[in-house]
């Protein structure tokens, strides 16, 4: 059981970037899954979630209208799309298994840093 | 917003003592409550689901109590892979929000 972040990198601000998490091991298609991001030095904070089958989203409100989060079952693996970066997104963003039963995020991947600096 | 407070922020203790953490929520989140450990370079791994319940092969060292707006992790014998940062979650309006506390950093003494 995986799940595998890439995609990150260092942009400037106003640039955009494509994150993405490969599952392994999983019934991907199965699971709500979320974007959790950690800024240098500082404590977790939820970005994204999006349902089993992609029709569903919600965004925390710093990242509302910027990034989208997406998901491709065929290929078990989730996105997020990330426009009009800040500095304040500067984070190692990990992706996360939302529990069916508990609801807690039981599985995370080991994240991707992304860097936004001019 | 349910605004999720952890403390202390910071707590100096020997391997083999028990530690209690707390976290208090704004409003109340019945029990729908996680714990998080992170160790330094990792990425966080549940502990502690439903306020009291252990995720799949956490040792019954750990215990986690609490429900409405007050919860507590104790863990009743320090090892040293112990030494970490600790979350608590709420995830009470699901499907709509997942605040996290700050976060309290165990450090040895």
């Amino acid at each position: 059981v995986q799940l595998v972040e890439s995609g990150g990198g260092l942009v400037q601000p106003g640039g955009s970037l494509r994150l993405s998490c490969a599952a392994s091991g999983i019934t991907f298609s199965s699971y709500w899954m979320h974007w959790v991001r950690q800024a240098p030095g500082k404590g977790l904070v939820w970005v994204s979630r999006i349902n089993s089958d992609g029709t569903n989203t919600i965004y925390a409100d710093s990242v509302k209208g910027r990034f989208t989060i997406s998901r491709d079952n065929a290929k078990n693996t989730l996105l997020l799309q990330m426009n009009s970066l800040r500095a304040e997104d500067t984070a190692i963003y990990y992706c996360a298994r939302e529990s069916t039963s508990s609801l807690a995020f039981d599985i995370w991947g080991q994240g991707t840093t992304v860097t936004v600096s001019s | 917003e349910i605004v999720m407070t952890q403390s202390p922020a910071t707590l100096s203790v020997s391997p083999g003592e028990r530690v209690t953490l707390s976290c208090r929520a704004s409003q109340s989140v019945s029990i729908n409550l996680a714990w998080y450990r992170q160790t330094p370079g990792q990425a966080p791994s549940l502990l502690i689901y439903g306020a009291s319940t252990r995720a799949t092969g956490i040792p019954p060292r750990f215990s986690g109590s609490g429900s409405g707006t007050d919860f507590t992790l104790t863990i009743s014998s320090l090892q040293s892979e112990d030494f970490a940062v600790y979350y608590c979650q709420q995830y009470n309006n699901w499907p709509s929000m997942f605040t996290f506390g700050q976060g309290t950093k165990l450090e040895i003494k």
